[in-house]
């Protein structure tokens, strides 16, 4: 099975800066990489799809890249409405598996 | 727009199956892009991948549930369905029904997501 590690485990940011979460592969995911938001109580959104692609309706100020085994979710100027738990996952093979997560907050 | 809706019993007692149905508003359950998922996130934890079934009735299940679990697959309904034997507390999760995408190897859509606590 591929494990997902993601760092950090949290983040706590100001409106307007640019956050950056990283996303680490046990093995090559080659770009099969994808990302969700998730808001307490609800079921994650999914964002960013095969590591740089944003999903209809998702903000373009959310952005990914990598390729290989590591990759990176940028937020560039954070809004209040993205405190959030952010999680990878990988599309590569199955069993399909998630990092643990990054809680991000604002200061 | 693809909408899932999960359902089945809140609360079920150790040792016993744990049943839920998910409902796909689209009718795509008859397509062959996607396959149908379900995942579960324990409290403050991770969310963790349970298995998939396709169009064709091909199933995949995650090594670490592969002897207790079992998905079906009803087009004429709409609905797939996870079968769970011989819980305990450790399978209280909140439940999501989720549509795997194979053009964009996502999951794309997710239905709510239901709360199953398992207790005497």
């Amino acid at each position: 099975d591929i494990q997902m590690t993601q760092s950090p485990s949290s983040l706590s940011a100001s409106v307007g800066d640019r956050v950056t979460i990283s996303c680490r592969a046990s093995q090559s995911i080659r770009r099969y990489l994808n990302w969700y938001q998730q808001k307490p109580g609800k079921a994650p959104t999914p964002l960013i799809y095969t590591a740089s692609n944003l999903q209809s309706g998702v903000p373009s100020r959310f952005s990914g890249s990598g390729s290989g085994t590591d990759f990176t979710l940028t937020i560039d100027s954070l809004q209040p409405e993205d405190v959030a738990t952010y999680y990878c996952q990988q599309g590569y093979s199955t069993p399909r598996s998630f990092g643990q997560g990054t809680k991000l907050e604002i200061k | 727009q693809v909408q899932l809706q999960e359902s089945g019993p809140g609360l079920v007692k150790p040792s016993e199956t744990l049943s839920l149905t998910c409902t796909v508003s689209d009718g795509s359950s008859n397509s062959g892009s996607f396959y149908w998922s379900w995942l579960r996130q324990p409290a403050g934890q991770t969310l963790q991948y349970i298995g998939r079934i396709s169009l064709s009735g091909s199933t995949d299940y995650n090594p670490s549930l592969r002897s207790r679990v079992t998905i079906s697959l009803d087009t004429s309904k709409n609905q797939f369905s996870v079968k769970l034997t011989s819980v305990t507390a450790a399978d209280t999760a909140v439940y999501f029904c989720a549509r795997d995408n194979d053009s964009t190897e996502n999951f794309d859509y997710w239905g709510r997501g239901i709360l199953v606590t398992v207790s005497s």
